[in-house]
Order: C-alpha cells, then structure tokens, then sequence
C-alpha cells in the first residue's frame, strides 16, 4: 500500500530564505507526483505535476524534483516570502488511473 | 474560466441530520472527485466519477454516504445520517486527462461541523 510522508510537520523560516521542503512515498511505481498548496479555509491549487519519466519541473522561484528509485521528492522555494506561507501537500498517483494518495503536508510559515 | 464551485461553505448539522453538498466543475471536465480531509490529514478520495459513472466508490461509506452526477455535470454528496466523525472539509475536484498528463482543480470546499 502506497504511503506519502512529508517531513517536517511544520517550519518557520526568516523571510528571504531558500527552503526545501521533503516527500517520501514507499512504492517507487508511481504514475506522477504532484506538489499542492493550501490555504487556511480555502481548497488546493497545483503547483508543479512531475511525470514519472521527469527529474525536476519549476515554475517561478519553486522547483521540485523527482528521485523514484529512492521514492523521494523535493519542493524548493528560493527567496521565500511571507505571501508563501501555507500548507504544502505532496500527491503521488500510482497509475494513471487518476487516484491519488496525499501526504498530512508541511505547515509553512515565513516570518517578515 | 471559472473554478470548481462548491455549497455551502459551511454548514453545521447536528448528529443524526441529513446533509448535502453540491459541486459544479469546471465546464468540460468530464472526471469529478469528491475527497473528504479531516483536519491536519490530506485529503482521502471518496469518489470518483467519469462523466455520470461512479467509477471508483470503494471508500465511500456505502451505508450513509451517497452521491450523484446526473447529466455528468453537477454533483450531490449526501450524508443521512451525519456522525460526529463526519465533521471534515469535504472537497470536489475536477480533470480534463490531456493526453499522459492531467491536473485536478479544487474547489474551496464545504467545512462540516456535526455537533
């Protein structure tokens, strides 16, 4: 049974930082990952979808990588701003069956 | 173009109630999902719909949840009757697959609070 960790739980960081945020999923056979945000009351928006034959996508200031034999991504945000503050959530699909399985997220905040 | 649209935000029931959330996808997403995301957890998929077919129900508590897509466009979930366990952000997200890629879109969800 696939399963996603995300580490840390939570992280406060001085605004301006780089930060790299980590995913785990136990089985490697993965279809796609994805990287979510997620702001307090409100639903999820896309950030970056990697496809299984992909190493890395970015878009702005984020970039997210892909390791599948070690099941393991990274989400990496350079000069971080207080406007990024959120919960980031990783999504894994094990097939393109359309499922996908969540990690509990990381709950991010930057400090001004 | 529009986002998922979900109602109500929230809505809070007592146990025992019936309740019922509506979602209208993006306009041509033919697959729709509704996920249920307890607090500090990720969201779980409930459903899974293509166009008006159920195609994946087999976390939807069968007994007291049940859900429709008529004319594969808006969606029901229902819940008869509510547990105080059911008190969760219950969202809807909807996919156009484009070719070997797709990306769901969520709606802001309906917060259920059973007291």
């Amino acid at each position: 049974k696939q399963e996603v960790t995300q580490i840390p739980a939570a992280l406060s960081v001085p605004e301006g930082e780089n930060l790299v945020l980590n995913c785990s999923f136990t089985d490697s056979a993965i279809y796609n990952l994805q990287w979510f945000r997620q702001d307090p009351g409100k639903g999820l928006t896309s950030l970056l979808l990697i496809q299984s034959s992909q190493r890395e996508q970015t878009s702005g200031r984020l970039n997210a990588s892909l390791d599948k034999s070690s099941g393991r991504s990274t989400l990496y945000i350079a000069a971080s701003q207080p406007g990024d503050s959120a919960t980031y959530l990783c999504a894994v699909s094990p097939n393109r069956d359309d499922k996908i399985i969540f990690g509990k997220g990381t709950r991010l905040h930057i400090l001004p | 173009e529009a986002g998922v649209v979900q109602s109500p935000r929230y809505k809070i029931i007592e146990k025992k109630q019936p309740v019922a959330f509506w979602c209208n996808p993006i306009s041509g997403h033919n697959t729709l999902y509704w996920y249920r995301q307890n607090l500090g957890q990720g969201p779980e998929l409930l459903i899974r719909y293509e166009n008006e077919e159920a195609v994946d129900d087999s976390q939807l508590p069968k007994d007291r949840f049940s859900a429709e897509r008529l004319k594969g466009v808006d969606s029901t979930l229902k819940i008869q009757p509510a547990e105080l366990g059911d008190s969760a952000v219950y969202l809807c997200a909807s996919s156009q697959t484009r070719g070997f890629t797709y990306e769901q879109y969520f709606g802001p969800g309906t917060r259920l609070t059973v007291t």
